[in-house]
């Protein structure tokens, strides 16, 4: 089945404490994003990746990092998260980067942090 | 900068009523424009979408029309069933297609 994963889905953390969400895609897909999506202000681009070791920010990149050393691969990285970076989170994919390609997403990650 | 603006949610209608949820947009240029649905506990997926100006994008019995003149991109849906109950999100991406640029979201709830 075609599908874009994401683990964990559901995270509490602290201030400070390194985590990392995994994304992954079976897709072959050359493009893959990550978003964040909050209350009021829908969803806002963090981080995006053109292909294997291209990497770009988004509109709110502050406090995150990204990696592409695989193809299907796209974690996301908070070195030392903070509460105002509790959110939900996706990772999206996409075949090669037209504006007629739909995203596909995961089905989210919920991170708290306290 | 590029924008999307939803009609103030959230909207709750009784079974097999209309629906209109009203998007407009801003942006420098022809963007293509979409409707996401995300279902309770999961990620978004695409509805319908819409390339040029006056194309009609349909799916499940929604349908949105892409108007240039009003820059705006309403869903409808003639009869809307309790399955409808979502949050909807209007988008947008330009030229380059590397960001979409999402309205706030306007959550449906329909009762039977």
């Amino acid at each position: 089945e075609a599908q874009v994963t994401q683990n964990p889905r559901y995270l509490i953390t602290v201030t400070g404490k390194k985590l990392t969400v995994t994304c992954s895609q079976n897709m072959n897909h050359e493009y893959m994003s990550w978003y964040r999506q909050d209350p009021g202000l829908g969803l806002r681009q963090i981080y995006y990746s053109m292909n294997v070791e291209v990497t770009d920010k988004g509109d709110v990149p502050e406090g995150y990092k990204v990696s592409r050393k695989e193809k299907r691969n796209f974690p996301l990285i908070l070195e030392s998260p903070s509460p105002n970076q509790t959110s939900l989170y996706f990772c999206a994919s996409q075949p090669i980067l037209t504006i007629y390609n739909e995203q596909f997403f995961g089905p989210g990650t919920r991170l708290t942090v306290l | 900068g590029d924008s999307v603006t939803q009609m103030e949610g959230p909207v709750t209608l009784s079974e097999e009523a209309f629906l209109t949820i009203n998007c407009t947009y801003t942006a420098t240029g022809y963007p293509s424009l979409f409707w996401y649905v995300q279902y309770p506990g999961e990620g978004l997926q695409l509805l319908l979408k819409a390339t040029k100006a006056d194309d009609k994008g349909s799916n499940k019995g929604f349908e949105a029309t892409y108007r240039k003149e009003t820059t705006s991109f309403h869903l409808e849906k003639g009869s809307v069933q309790v399955s409808d109950s979502a949050v909807y999100f209007c988008a947008l991406t330009m030229a380059s297609g590397s960001r979409l640029t999402f309205g706030e979201g306007t959550q449906l709830t329909v009762n039977p």
